[in-house]
């Protein structure tokens, strides 16, 4: 059974990076063709799809973290990090970790999707000087 | 990017149905996927692709899309389905994703 931990600083003063790890067990982080995925619960708000990677080194990010965020993955550690560069007070959240799955099809009115069937339990990072 | 609109919240009585709705562009190109979230838990998938269920969830979850509109339909609603209902889809481009706005469940 595949199990993702995330861990992280918890406490991250303004203007620098936030470093948080997610560690994968019970599968390796290059079986399967699975997107890595970081995702945020603002207090009081909803979800937000931070990015994903996969361990071949593609990646993608929401807009609106205008570049200062980035996603890698460690093969031989199992697993795989998310940076984020310049934090505010915006960015406390709880951050999950996720593995993602992306299917896409074509022709006629097929439909793709996208779904994140593992999570996380979440670690909760407050930027505060 | 896409942007995915969700009603705040509904309410239901306990053994009764109610349906969720998720509404956006990328939703005519792409199904929209359903996740459960309960205070202090991360979120659970309950419903993927035009209408699956992960092994665990209940058969009273399922969903349906027409034209740009998702919904996730809870059909004899229990008090442990009492919870925060989040739809995602992938943006119009395919690759970046995007989250609705959340609706609360609350079960009377």
């Amino acid at each position: 059974q595949v199990q993702l931990k995330e861990s992280g600083p918890g406490l991250v003063k303004p203007s620098q990076t936030l470093f948080l790890t997610c560690s994968v067990s019970g599968a390796s982080i290059i079986s399967g063709s699975f997107y890595w995925t970081w995702v945020r619960l603002h207090p009081g708000k909803g979800l937000e799809w931070i990015g994903y990677v996969q361990y071949r080194g593609s990646t993608y990010y929401d807009p609106s973290l205008k570049s200062r965020a980035i996603t890698s993955v460690d093969t031989f550690k199992n697993q795989f990090s998310l940076e984020l560069s310049s934090v505010t007070a915006a960015d406390s959240a709880v951050y999950y970790c996720a593995r993602g799955s992306m299917v896409t099809r074509f022709g006629g009115s097929a439909k793709g999707y996208y779904y994140l069937d593992v999570w996380g339990k979440g670690t909760t990072v407050t930027v505060s000087s | 990017s896409s942007q995915l609109t969700q009603d705040p919240a509904v309410s239901v009585t306990l053994g009764h149905t109610v349906t969720i709705t998720c509404q956006g562009g990328s939703l005519g190109q792409f199904y929209a996927t359903w996740y459960q979230q309960k205070p202090g838990q991360a979120p659970v998938l309950v419903i993927y692709d035009k209408n699956s269920r992960p092994s665990g969830i209940p058969d009273r979850f399922s969903g349906s899309t027409s034209g740009n509109t998702a919904s996730l339909t809870i059909a004899g609603a229990q008090a442990e389905d009492e919870a925060d209902y989040y739809c995602q889809s992938r943006d119009i481009n395919g690759n970046l994703l995007v989250f609705g706005t959340g609706t609360q469940v609350t079960v009377l």
